[in-house]
């Protein structure tokens, strides 16, 4: 199948900051990824959805001020977590989608630990 | 709009079957997926099955689709230690852009 790598695998940062975690497709071209969390022992919940080329596309309740989305190219969407606080510590999993293969199916990174101190 | 729901739990000894069920609201879902979480991990995409069909195998995986009830399983035929993980199904919201998933069943296979 095929490939999605999100970097990095687990970060650790200060209230206050910035953490900018990258969504790559690394042998497909994804016109469509999308950026959940995930809380301990809960599903998935799905924070936006982003499209190469314009403004994502956000879920009810999620700040988009707060999580800056950019999907710059067909290979590549990030996720900044802006002004972070303990309470944004979370799992964060993007997937993208492979056009070619003629239907919904979604390939997903590793996920990323976020830890606020 | 679509809304999946899973137990949440199953606990099985090892070389036995396991049988995970999802239910789905939106009768016009094309796919239906079912993926696999391990701890720490993104999900795995372990298979999928059309509308059309009834039935999927996939070695030791078979998904069997009810559409009259909105209903999927997952079957995992002599189930190891490495299954245990959380196992999430997956339907296509309306537009087919995005996917919503189920609450997620945690399987624990005993030796």
């Amino acid at each position: 199948g095929a490939v999605v790598s999100q970097h990095p695998s687990r970060v650790i940062c200060k209230s206050g900051t910035s953490v900018k975690i990258e969504c790559r497709s690394l042998d497909f071209q994804a016109t469509t990824m999308f950026w959940y969390r995930q809380f301990p022992k809960q599903s998935l919940m799905l924070m936006a959805t982003s499209n190469e080329g314009s403004k994502a596309t956000y879920e009810q309740g999620v700040e988009k001020d707060k999580f800056l989305i950019n999907h710059a190219s067909l290979t590549l969407s990030t996720l900044t977590v802006t002004s972070a606080h303990p309470e944004d510590s979370s799992f964060y999993i993007c997937s993208a989608r492979d056009l070619k293969q003629g239907h919904t199916e979604a390939f997903f990174g590793q996920g990323t630990r976020l830890t606020v101190v | 709009g679509e809304d999946v729901e899973q137990s949440l739990f199953l606990s099985v000894r090892e070389g036995d079957s396991s049988v995970i069920n999802c239910t789905y609201t939106d009768s016009s879902s094309t796919y239906l997926y079912w993926y696999k979480q391990e701890p720490g991990a993104g999900l795995q995409l372990l298979t999928y099955i059309f509308s059309n069909m009834d039935m999927k195998q996939d070695q030791r995986l078979t998904v069997l689709l009810n559409k009259k009830d909105k209903h999927l399983s997952l079957r995992i035929a002599d189930t190891q230690t490495g299954d245990s993980a959380i196992y999430f199904c997956a339907a296509p919201a309306t537009g087919f852009q995005k996917l919503v998933f189920g609450t997620g069943t945690r399987l624990l296979v005993s030796p």
